[in-house]
């Protein structure tokens, strides 16, 4: 069965780099991309960008294009990814998706567990 | 860049009730690129429809899903227990997008 499970949670002080992990199994890696929501607390969800796992073509969020670098390992079957120069305000739950296109990104069938990201001094 | 508008914000319902859930675009979406996804507290969102109105892999046929452009509708034909939760309507192909949701709670 398809299963994506997301590292652990984190606590950065700002001006640092976080890099979170989603390890996919159950399906061929590099038929499908994988997407990245975040959802701050109490907030609704926000999309921040898309890698398609075939190619490593990646699509990003205007907002945080500057800040987010998105990679996979087919080695592996995981991706990655690493958001820097860290703001209080993007303390949130960082969720990995499996999006059903390699080509564009898709809906998103099945998600991780989500990873909470928590920035403070 | 396309706005997505749910409404209502909070709906209030009861067991066995009928939910009508609607999600407005401020620019037509293309090929009915619009999914629904459904999630509870604590929980990682789930996929419930896909291209405006195909159903995603388990998903009871209690959930229905229409419209197409700049219109959709997410209807519940009779709310179990287990549906009370936030729903989210997004826009998917280049420019990813979701709406700010609904909230459907007890009555």
């Amino acid at each position: 069965q398809v299963q994506v499970v997301q590292s652990g949670a984190e606590v950065k002080k700002p001006g640092a780099s976080v890099k979170v992990s989603c390890k996919a199994s159950g399906y061929t890696f590099i038929n499908y991309g994988i997407t990245w929501v975040r959802q701050a607390p109490g907030q609704g969800l926000e999309w921040m960008g898309w890698i398609s796992a075939y190619n490593g073509n990646t699509k990003y969020s205007q907002k945080i294009q500057d800040r987010v670098t998105l990679t996979t390992d087919s080695s592996t079957s995981t991706a990655y990814m690493e958001l820097r120069s860290l703001k209080s305000d993007d303390t949130a739950v960082y969720y990995c998706a499996r999006s059903r296109s390699l080509a564009i990104p898709y809906y998103f069938d099945y998600w991780g567990q989500g990873t909470l990201v928590t920035v403070s001094s | 860049e396309n706005v997505l508008t749910q409404s209502p914000g909070t709906l209030s319902l009861s067991p066995g009730e009928r939910a009508t859930l609607s999600c407005w675009a401020s620019q037509s979406i293309s090929t009915n690129y619009l999914a629904w996804y459904q999630q509870k507290p604590g929980q990682a969102p789930r996929l419930l429809i896909y291209g405006a109105s195909s159903r995603a892999t388990g998903i009871p046929d209690r959930f229905s899903g229409s419209g197409s452009g700049t219109d959709f509708t997410l209807t519940i034909s009779r709310l179990e227990p287990e549906d009370f939760a936030v729903y989210y309507c997004q826009q998917y192909g280049s420019s990813p997008l979701f709406g700010p949701g609904t909230k459907v709670d007890m009555k």
